[in-house]
């Protein structure tokens, strides 16, 4: 069974403060995505990561895919009451023009809390 | 309307009920999914249709059946639930890219199913 670990599962910080969210395997995937979710709502995609090594950022975000494409990382620079929500990774195995049917491997989630 | 919508947001159901959520995406997308979000658990994908197949189903119980009339349209139609099926189910679509389905989702707000 493939496995995405995500840490911490929760985290609490003051507005202003930096954080880092981890998202963990033992299994290689072809692209990794980056989505947040706030309450009442459905998941939003951030980012997609594809290359080892690859960095993207979004304003003060930074995701980052590890060069074996086995983990990747989400950084938040001087976070805002508006980051609060839950942080979901999700990994895709396949190569792109292949067969697949999009089926994407999900993290259990980082649920982040950011106050004023 | 726009992106991924469903219907109706908040169900509440009986065991012997029989009830069915709606799905529609004004994306143009190809492929769509169902999946069930439970608390501390990771995403649960149940059933995957591309172009109007369905191409995954992830051992789901058959009092789960899907229907996919045409590529915009999904329903999820739900018999003798229990209790242990409360959650929040979620839609999502995605395109196809070079032939395949991309791995980037668009997720609906969801449905938050209690069964009593």
């Amino acid at each position: 069974t493939q496995l995405l670990e995500q840490s911490p599962q929760f985290l609490s910080i003051q507005e202003g403060e930096n954080l880092t969210v981890y998202c963990n395997s033992s299994s290689v995937f072809s692209s990794l995505q980056w989505y947040r979710q706030e309450p009442g709502e459905g998941p939003v995609l951030l980012v997609t990561v594809v290359t080892g090594g690859e960095v993207k950022k979004l304003k003060r975000l930074t995701f980052q895919f590890g060069d074996a494409r086995k983990d990747s990382s989400l950084h938040i620079t001087a976070a805002q009451p508006g980051d609060t929500g839950l942080y979901l990774c999700a990994g895709a195995r396949g190569t792109p023009g292949s067969s697949n049917t999009g089926k994407l491997i999900f993290g259990q989630g980082t649920t982040l809390q950011v106050k004023p | 309307e726009t992106g991924v919508t469903q219907t109706p947001r908040h169900l509440v159901m009986g065991m012997t009920n029989k009830k069915s959520l709606k799905c529609e995406q004004h994306l143009g997308h190809n492929a769509m999914y169902w999946y069930k979000q439970s608390a501390k658990k990771p995403l649960e994908l149940m059933f995957v249709y591309s172009l109007e197949e369905r191409v995954e189903n992830n051992s789901v119980p058959s009092r789960f059946s899907p229907e996919c009339p045409n590529s915009s349209h999904l329903f999820l139609h739900l018999h003798t639930l229990q209790p242990e099926d409360s959650a929040l189910y979620l839609c999502a679509s995605s395109k196809f890219r070079d032939r395949a389905i991309s791995y980037e989702q668009y997720f609906g707000p969801g449905t938050r199913l209690t069964v009593t």
